[in-house]
């Protein structure tokens, strides 16, 4: 069974600085890990998709890496602004024993400081 | 495009009544899905569909159905509300059956007392 792993739960840090979320999931045999963005009492907002075959993804100040054979993803936050505070969650599409399904972590939640 | 829809967007239901939750997009898109969202457990897939005519079960179906009649709506039915289905339930699409871009509904808050 995929499980999927995100550290930390929660991430406070002054506006400007850069930082980094992670994912971690344990079945490698995937399709893609998709980033999401949830703000309270919202649905969630993809934010980048990493198909199976590629290394990193960019949109703005986001940048998605994946390392599918050790099961890892990073997502980079640069220059961070108290608008990105919000709850991050990351996702990987199944394949094989998991086929069809989108396996979530519990996200983090991050708060941005001015 | 409106992009996908949910009513309602909150329901307050005493236990054992049942009751439909609609979801609808308007991207043709093949792959719907349902999930519930409860503090402290995440998203949890409920049921998923990979085109008209054919649903499967996800991650925690018991207490639920659905049906997928027309490719744009995947109602989630309540069979007989219990106070362990009080949650957010979301629903998604995406093209294609291979883990496109998710696009995620509103949401529905459901109370059952």
């Amino acid at each position: 069974k995929q499980e999927v792993t995100q550290i930390p739960a929660a991430l406070s840090v002054p506006e400007g600085e850069n930082l980094v979320l992670n994912c971690s999931f344990t079945d490698s045999a995937i399709y893609n890990l998709q980033w999401f963005r949830q703000d309270p009492g919202k649905g969630l907002t993809s934010l980048l998709l990493i198909q199976s075959s590629q290394r990193e993804q960019t949109s703005g100040r986001l940048n998605a890496s994946l390392d599918k054979s050790s099961g890892r993803s990073t997502l980079y936050i640069a220059a961070s602004q108290p608008g990105d505070s919000a709850t991050y969650l990351c996702a990987v599409f199944g394949l094989g024993g998991s086929n069809y399904k989108l396996t979530f972590g519990k996200g983090t939640l991050l708060t941005v400081n001015p | 495009n409106a992009g996908v829809t949910q009513t309602p967007k909150f329901q307050v239901l005493k236990t054992g009544q049942s009751m439909t939750l609609q979801c609808a997009q308007d991207m043709n898109h093949e792959y719907m899905s349902w999930y519930r969202q409860d503090p402290g457990m995440g998203l949890r897939l409920i049921h998923y569909s990979v085109g008209a005519g054919i649903t499967d079960q996800g991650e925690v179906p018991n207490g639920y159905n659905v049906s997928r009649s027309t490719t744009e709506d995947f109602p989630l039915r309540l069979l007989s509300a219990a106070p362990s289905q009080t949650s957010v339930y979301f629903c998604a699409s995406s093209q294609g059956t291979r883990g496109g871009t998710q696009y995620f509904g509103p949401g529905t808050r459901l109370l059952v007392l």
